[in-house]
């Protein structure tokens, strides 16, 4: 069973491109987050997707950064017109469909990232 | 979710146990306790989450005071890859996702 997938590992725009990061999530998981870790700094949480729908995206900054999750395919965080304060590591993570009181197996899993780098 | 406390950094001899504290005075009567960690920029690792009985697993285990304050993650028998942040994350499991916040967590060095 693969983990969470997320590619490019690395990624390197210069100021004014367009970055987009990928995200295949672990079989069965539904549910998408994203998170972004700026140099020496802790994870902080952007946004949380599921199938069609963004659930919470109030970790997203305003403009530039968009997010989707289609029908079919991977998620994607897009952003657009990148500038060196993007320069971060973004992380993916996983989880299944919570059903009810009690569930097991609640545990996000994360992908091993995709390191921006704006030159 | 409630605010956790974790000492910034602990060092721990390779082969003995890794005791990790975690204070969480404000936790309410649902809400579980998550450990992840991060080794050297890694993705985030799951380790245990519990309620509030002690939980244990192949990775550690989880010990939580009676009134659910603080916990302990215990490490048995740590290794020089076990040489992390570790993080203390407290969160409701409900319909509403997986979202976790991250504090700045206890970065553990195992050595020799």
């Amino acid at each position: 069973n693969a983990g969470v997938m997320q590619n490019p590992r690395h990624l390197v725009r210069r100021r004014g491109q367009e970055a987009r990061l990928r995200c295949s999530p672990m079989k069965g998981h539904s549910h998408v987050y994203w998170y972004r870790q700026l140099p020496e700094e802790g994870l902080k949480f952007m946004v949380y997707l599921q199938k069609e729908n963004i659930i919470d995206e109030s970790g997203m900054p305003k403009e530039r950064f968009s997010a989707e999750f289609p029908k079919e395919g991977p998620s994607i965080l897009r952003i657009q017109q990148v500038v060196r304060g993007d320069s971060a590591a973004y992380f993916c993570a996983s989880s299944p469909p919570y059903v009810g009181p009690g569930s097991m197996n609640t545990e996000a899993f994360f992908g091993q990232g995709t390191r921006l780098t704006v030159v | 979710d409630a605010k956790t406390t974790q000492p910034p950094s602990m060092d721990c001899a390779e082969g003995r146990a890794a005791n990790l504290p975690c204070n969480h005075s404000t936790i309410s009567g649902n809400e579980y306790v998550y450990w992840y960690r991060q080794i050297h920029s890694q993705g985030p690792q799951y380790i245990i989450h519990g309620l509030k009985n002690n939980e244990t697993n192949e990775m550690a285990s989880l010990i939580i005071t009676e009134d659910r304050k603080s916990s302990t993650l215990i490490l048995p028998h740590a290794t020089l890859r076990d040489t992390a942040v570790y993080y203390c994350i407290v969160r409701l499991i409900t319909g509403g996702g997986n979202k976790l916040t991250f504090g700045t967590g206890t970065q553990l060095k195992v050595e020799l």
